[in-house]
């Protein structure tokens, strides 16, 4: 089965820099790739997501890329803010009625 | 999108006993999922709760620790059986989306379990 595996566990950073997150996928059937934000007590949020048919999707200040080759994909935040301080989980999924597979996930911390 | 209502929200519950989770789905969908979310950890899936049949289990779960019904399109239930503290987590149902793409997972908001 599929196996996701993401870097770094923790990562602190200051207020308006960047953060990026790496995951890494084993299964080449896979084609879908989520990104969920999770605040301290609450469920996952879908936050954006990539299919293998592109290499990179922006929305704001948030980007995805993709590198099928290597299988590996990640999630870049610019122009941080304390309210992007949460746990990030990628997954990747083959998609259609497919179950989705977690990475072990990212505490990321905005120091104001 | 999916509206998911999944109770109850919170319980906690003596060892040995059962507790029966419910999901209700505003709209018809094809999947429905079962995850764990042990403290700190990542989203561990339980199971897939098949319409009309019984439900796939992951690797390391159990029908007779978790039972899981799926009666109709809309509605799902597991049951977390002869607890004990190990149990202790949070239960998320999971849907796929709906339309042809049912590929990003939709999440109840979850059923925190302590068990004493």
């Amino acid at each position: 089965g599929e196996n996701v595996e993401q870097h770094p566990s923790t990562l602190s950073v200051q207020e308006g820099d960047s953060a990026v997150i790496k995951c890494t996928y084993s299964d080449s059937a896979s084609n879908y790739f989520p990104w969920y934000k999770q605040e301290l007590g609450k469920r996952p949020q879908l936050i954006i997501d990539i299919r293998s048919n592109v290499g990179e999707k922006k929305d704001q200040r948030i980007a995805v890329t993709l590198n099928k080759t290597a299988k590996h994909f990640s999630l870049h935040i610019t122009e941080t803010q304390p309210e992007d301080s949460a746990v990030y989980f990628c997954a990747a999924s083959s998609g259609g009625y497919q179950k989705v597979t977690f990475g072990t996930g990212t505490k990321l911390q905005v120091i104001p | 999108s999916a509206v998911i209502s999944q109770k109850p929200s919170r319980d906690i519950c003596q060892r040995g006993t059962s507790l029966t989770i419910q999901c209700q789905v505003d709209s018809q969908v094809t999947m429905m999922f079962w995850y764990r979310q042990q403290p700190g950890q990542s989203l561990t899936l339980i199971a897939t709760a098949n319409q009309g049949s019984e439900a796939t289990y992951e690797s390391g779960f159990v029908i007779d620790k978790f039972p899981i019904s799926r009666p109709n399109l809309t509605f799902s239930t597991l049951t977390v059986s002869n607890m004990s503290p190990e149990d202790s987590s949070i239960y998320l149902c999971s849907v796929g989306g709906t339309g042809v793409l049912e590929t990003e997972a939709f999440f109840g908001q979850g059923t925190r379990l302590t068990v004493v």
